[in-house]
């Protein structure tokens, strides 16, 4: 299997500007996570899904961040307007049953 | 606030050395798991110990769990350079049946060659 395929890898953009991240589970995986990485907060737990339904989203910062898990093979994390304080490292994760999750390798966002 | 708080956050050893890395959370679990991450990667799960396990191995890497004083540790014995990453604890709560993790804010070891 490729593990969890995250795009881009980078993305640069300015303040104002939405942004779309891209998230393919490990197939047959039940669950996936979206988390954000900062030198200030660590990581932090945005949302997650069981079977494409989102269970828990009480790490959404704002209104301005939506996340949707259209079929099983997808998932999209959406920021709409960006700020500058949105520049982190966002991890997308997986997990079958077991309680261990798998990680992508990450899209480092950047607002100006 | 974060669950899981890594101790010591930075470590420098020697290629050979022991390395032991602490974790301390505040709320009842249903198991404790530490992962690795290499400078600008991904999170890679190392091991996973259960609420009702004390001590569990994996090749080089020790782990223990003291639900009494809610703390863990990890030892990686006989380090070597590629070793060399962050290392965090994460918790799964028990309270709320939720998946999700909360993770520390981590441990930098850097095992010098």
């Amino acid at each position: 299997d490729a593990g969890v395929i995250q795009s881009p890898r980078h993305e640069v953009t300015e303040m104002g500007q939405e942004v779309t991240l891209r998230c393919k589970p490990i197939s047959g995986h039940d669950y996936l996570f979206w988390y954000r990485q900062t030198m200030m907060r660590g990581l932090e737990l945005l949302i997650y899904f069981n079977n494409n339904v989102p269970i828990d989203d009480s790490g959404m910062p704002e209104d301005r961040f939506s996340a949707k898990m259209p079929n099983a093979s997808f998932s999209t994390l959406k920021i709409q307007p960006s700020e500058p304080r949105d520049s982190a490292v966002y991890f997308c994760a997986s997990s079958p049953e077991s309680d261990t999750q798998y990680f992508g390798p990450g899209t480092r966002l950047t607002v100006l | 606030s974060q669950q899981g708080e890594e101790d010591p956050q930075a470590l420098s050893i020697q290629e050979g050395e022991n390395a032991t890395m602490n974790c301390s959370y505040k709320t009842s679990i249903n198991n404790l798991q530490w992962y690795r991450q290499n400078s600008g990667r991904g999170l890679v799960h190392l091991i996973l110990i259960r609420s009702n396990e004390r001590e569990k191995h994996s090749g080089r890497l020790r782990v223990t769990l003291d639900t009494s004083k809610k703390s863990s540790s990890l030892l990686i014995t006989a380090s070597r350079a590629a070793d060399t990453a962050s290392y965090f604890c994460a918790t799964a709560r028990m309270d709320t049946g939720r998946r999700a993790l909360t993770f520390g804010s981590g441990t930098r070891l850097q095992v010098q060659p």
